[in-house]
């Protein structure tokens, strides 16, 4: 079955660092790749996608790149600020109706 | 535009208990998703409904049912409660099962004692 796998946590940043969050997938076909954005006490946001092999995805300042050949999505940022402060999942869905596949999850905290 | 709302925010029930909770999607959409997210781990997927007829179900127990209405909205039913249905139960909504694009509500937390 379809499953993701992304980098435990937590991430401990400074301002203005660099952030790469990893992220593998398994699926059959060609699946669409998310990330979603989950801030403390809310649900979740999408935060940016791709649909197709060598997309890039992009919102915000951050990043992710459809690598088929490595079954990757990692998200990247170049400079993080306090409020990118949350936890990050990345997920896949198939062409077909979207149910979403999660990885764990991903904490990000950035220190002033 | 209201987005995705449920209720209720959060609820405390007893095992063995029934419990319903409740999604209003964002308006336009047709379709909606529940799942499950217990603490520290990612969103389980439960089922998904379209024109009032679950579509899709993840692996849960029969336990767990659903019902979409006319107007869209949608109700989750867990019966015979247990400790380890404690969890974040997230709606999403999207327009068609065809789009991928799934926007969520902030959640129900359920708390099993």
């Amino acid at each position: 079955g379809n499953s993701v796998t992304q980098m435990e946590g937590p991430v401990t940043l400074s301002e203005e660092a660099f952030l790469t969050i990893n992220c593998t997938y398994t699926a059959t076909g060609y699946p669409s790749l998310f990330w979603y954005v989950q801030y403390p006490g809310e649900g979740l946001q999408l935060l940016l996608k791709a649909t197709k092999a060598d997309d890039k995805g992009s919102n915000k300042g951050f990043e992710a790149t459809y690598r088929k050949e490595t079954t990757s999505f990692h998200l990247e940022k170049g400079s993080v600020q306090v409020s990118d402060s949350a936890v990050y999942f990345c997920a896949l869905a198939k062409a077909a109706g979207n149910k979403l596949t999660f990885g764990g999850g991903t904490r990000v905290l950035v220190k002033p | 535009d209201a987005g995705v709302t449920q209720s209720p925010t959060h609820l405390i029930k007893t095992r063995g208990q029934q419990v319903t909770l409740r999604c209003s999607p964002k308006s336009g959409h047709d379709t909606v998703s529940w799942y499950q997210q217990a603490l520290g781990q990612g969103p389980q997927f439960i089922f998904q409904y379209y024109e009032e007829e679950e579509r899709q179900r993840g692996n849960f127990p029969d336990r767990f049912s659903g019902h979409q209405f006319p107007n869209y909205s949608s109700e989750l039913n867990v019966n015979a409660l247990l400790l380890g249905d404690s969890a974040l139960y997230l709606c999403a909504s999207s327009l068609e099962p065809q789009n991928t694009e799934a926007f969520f509500g902030q959640g129900t937390r359920l708390t099993v004692v």
